[in-house]
């Protein structure tokens, strides 16, 4: 079965940039989905369409995507910026969904 | 405002079944495809299944094939997902999610434990 590949963990400090990647084969034919998800809370759509940011989702947060790896940066991290963050995509048909496993996010 | 209310949630015995409910309002739900997923305590989110606009196709992850079957009614803006032949560890809130251009909206999710 298709499977997207993140990185388990990541640590920042207040102000720097994190960055999380996201690998898997049908990313050239498909688009990424990035998601929030704070502890007990459902997630939050962050970026959509590989690199669009939904309303209300802060400017420091952006994404892009190249062959078969994508990334989300958020730019200037601050406090409630911790949490688990979720690549999501399809399989190269577009029949299935997947998300990848997700990367804590950690401001030291 | 868009809502999304899942129900249905709770204890049952290994092989057992249960109903969950997605009450949605706040859009037009025909208007949307829907999706179920899932996530196991302390771990991550889980695509489990989704119906396209009318109910007209549904697709399932290979872990859930044959034994859950989503559906909806169109009519209420409700969304539902029958689950049979329960395994521990199918156990998981199980969250209803619209699609549009990725997952837009969420509920807050339905406990669903499968112990004995």
């Amino acid at each position: 079965s298709y499977e997207l590949t993140q990185p388990p963990s990541v640590s920042v400090s207040p102000g720097q940039t994190a960055r999380i990647t996201c690998s898997g084969d049908a990313l050239p034919k498909q688009y990424v989905y990035w998601y929030q998800q704070k502890p007990g809370q459902a997630p939050v759509l962050v970026i959509y369409k590989d690199s669009e940011r939904p309303s209300g989702i802060p400017e420091r947060f952006s994404g892009s995507s190249s062959g078969t790896k994508a990334a989300m940066t958020i730019s200037g991290v601050q406090a409630e910026d911790e949490a688990d963050y979720y690549c999501q995509s399809a399989d190269s048909s577009g029949s299935y969904q997947v998300f990848g496993g997700g990367t804590k996010v950690t401001v030291l | 405002e868009v809502q999304l209310v899942e129900s249905g949630g709770g204890l049952v015995q290994p092989g057992g079944s249960l109903r969950l409910s997605c009450a949605t309002s706040g859009f037009s739900f025909n208007n949307h495809w829907m999706h179920w997923v899932r996530q196991a305590p302390g771990k991550g989110l889980v695509w489990v299944s989704r119906i396209n606009r009318d109910g007209s196709s549904t697709s399932y992850a290979d872990v859930v094939k044959g034994r859950f079957t989503i559906s909806s009614d169109n009519a209420k803006n409700t969304l539902f997902l029958q689950m049979n032949s329960l395994r521990a560890e199918d156990t998981a809130v199980y969250f209803c999610a619209r699609s549009d251009y990725g997952f837009d909206h969420w509920g807050r999710g339905t406990l669903v434990t499968v112990s004995s």
